[in-house]
């Protein structure tokens, strides 16, 4: 079974500095999907990243970007100017890509929750 | 479009009433599922749907009934709720494909349920 682990329960960022978000995640399997979810606190649960294994180059998206490290099974975010708006929960989760079964849901880590001091 | 629908937002039970999570989406996506969401502990499965007709369970799901009797719908029902229950409650869909362009779980904006 994979499982999916983020070892900072808090984390703290000066505003316009930067701050990564640390992921391992453990798995038998070669192809499979990672993302980073941000959770502010309306809840709502949104995508900021994601990242296909087989893919060599990591993923960016505007001020977030990843580190994936496949032979080590990492997956750090990346926050570039941090903002005071990016303040929220942030949950790394794994897909498989094999969608039969229970394989097609998200596994979770237990979160980080980001603070940005102004 | 409307994405992932839930409702309530928010719900107080007592010990041992039952109720039904309302979830829908007009994605016309396969994939469904229940998350709960506690402090510490992330996002856990409770039940999960590949398509109309077809259910099973996840991580965490005693105490919770689904069923799916259409793309669109997927509600879970607490049987006799228990203080256990207490969480947050998120709906999810997605399609069911290996094109990485369709990977995304789309979250609703969840239920949080008190049980007393």
């Amino acid at each position: 079974a994979q499982t999916v682990t983020q070892s900072q329960p808090e984390m703290s960022v000066q505003e316009a500095e930067t701050v990564t978000l640390s992921c391992t995640y453990d798995t038998s399997e070669s192809d499979y999907y990672l993302f980073w979810y941000k959770q502010p606190p309306s809840r709502q649960m949104i995508l900021v990243i994601r990242q296909e294994a087989y893919k060599q180059q990591n993923a960016t998206e505007n001020r977030f970007s990843v580190n994936f490290q496949k032979a080590a099974k990492s997956f750090s975010l990346k926050i570039s100017d941090s903002q005071l708006g990016d303040a929220a929960m942030y949950f790394c989760a794994y897909r498989s890509m094999n969608y039969g079964g229970s394989q097609g849901n998200l596994i979770f880590g237990k979160g980080t929750k980001l603070s940005v001091k102004p | 479009n409307a994405g992932v629908t839930q409702t309530p937002k928010f719900q107080v039970l007592k010990t041992g009433q039952s109720m039904t999570l309302q979830c829908a989406q007009d994605m016309n996506h396969e994939y469904m599922s229940w998350y709960r969401q506690d402090p510490g502990m992330g996002l856990r499965l409770i039940h999960y749907s590949v398509g109309a007709g077809i259910t099973d369970q996840g991580e965490v799901p005693n105490g919770y009934n689904v069923s799916r009797s259409t793309t669109e719908d997927f509600p879970l029902r607490l049987l006799s709720a228990a203080p256990s229950q207490t969480s947050v409650y998120f709906c999810a869909s997605s399609y069911s494909s290996f094109d990485s362009s369709y990977n995304e779980q789309f979250f609703g904006p969840g239920t949080r349920l008190t049980v007393l």
